[in-house]
C-alpha cells in the first residue's frame, strides 16, 4: 500500500493476556518507529528500528514489552501479561533513511488501540 | 533534544490565518524546527521544518526568529479541518535516526 499499515486497528483483550500488533512499513523506508498514546496525552516513544543495527528499545515501559522487524520490513510489537495501563493507541511510522536525503519526516499509520479490560 | 514550549489551546475562526507559536529557547545550532498534527483518531501527520530560514510549503509556512528561540506556524486560510493538535518538535538531524520526541502539543480549534 502507499501509506504505513497497523493491524488490528482495534483489539480487547482480558489483564494477563498477551497481543500482538504489527505494522507494515511503507515499502523501502529503512526506519521503523513505534509509539504509544494514552487518552488525551502526547505520544511515547518505544522503539526504533533502523536497517540492520540494533535496534534503540529505550522507550520500552517494562520487560513485558518486545518488538522484532523481520526482513528489515514488517514489525511486531508483542505485549505480554497485558495491564489495563497498557491501554492505549499504538502508534507506528516508518521514515526513509539514505545519506542525503533524510529530512527527517515520519509517516505514522493510523494506529492500534488497545483496550485491556 | 531541546525543550518546546507551545499554548496548550488556540481558537481560530475559519477562514483566517491561524498562528501557533512555539518556544524553543536552549535550541542549538544544528536543531532542525519540525512540526507535525494529529487529527482526531488519526495518526500524526508532518507538516513542515526547517532550520535557519522561512520556508514554505502547500501546507503552511514556518517563520523562525533570527535568534531561533521561538517560532510560529501559520495556517493561511484555517478550515474546519484544520482542528488538531500541533505539535512543534526541535531535533538533531545526524545518523543515529530521526526519532522525534512528541510534548503536548497545541489544540487548535476552528471555529465557523
Amino acid at each position: 500500500g502507499a501509506g504505513v499499515s497497523q493491524s488490528p486497528s482495534n483489539k480487547v483483550t482480558e489483564k494477563g493476556k498477551d497481543v500482538e500488533l504489527r505494522c507494515d512499513p511503507i515499502s523501502g523506508h529503512t526506519a521503523l518507529y513505534w509509539y504509544r498514546q494514552s487518552l488525551g496525552q502526547g505520544l511515547e516513544f518505544l522503539i526504533y528500528f533502523q536497517g540492520n543495527s540494533a535496534p534503540d528499545k529505550s522507550g520500552l515501559p517494562s520487560d513485558r514489552f518486545s518488538a522484532e522487524r523481520t526482513g528489515g520490513s514488517v514489525s511486531t510489537l508483542t505485549i505480554q501479561r497485558t495491564q489495563q495501563e497498557d491501554s492505549a493507541v499504538y502508534l507506528c511510522a516508518s521514515s526513509l533513511f539514505s545519506t542525503g536525503v533524510n529530512t527527517g519526516e515520519l509517516f505514522f499509520g493510523e494506529g492500534s488501540r488497545l483496550t485491556v479490560l | 533534544d531541546a525543550k518546546t514550549t507551545q499554548p496548550p489551546s488556540m481558537d481560530c475562526a475559519e477562514g483566517r490565518a491561524a498562528n501557533l507559536p512555539c518556544n524553543h529557547s536552549t535550541i542549538s545550532g544544528n536543531e532542525y524546527v519540525y512540526w507535525y498534527r494529529q487529527i482526531h483518531s488519526q495518526g500524526p501527520q508532518y507538516i513542515i521544518h526547517g532550520l535557519k530560514n522561512n520556508e514554505t510549503n502547500e501546507m503552511a509556512s514556518l517563520i523562525i526568529t533570527e535568534d531561533r528561540k521561538s517560532s510560529t506556524l501559520i495556517l493561511p486560510h484555517a478550515t474546519l479541518r484544520d482542528t488538531a493538535v500541533y505539535y512543534c518538535i526541535v531535533r538533531i538531524l545526524n545518523n543515529a535516526g530521526n526519532m522525534l520526541t512528541f510534548g503536548g502539543g497545541t489544540r487548535l480549534m476552528v471555529k465557523p
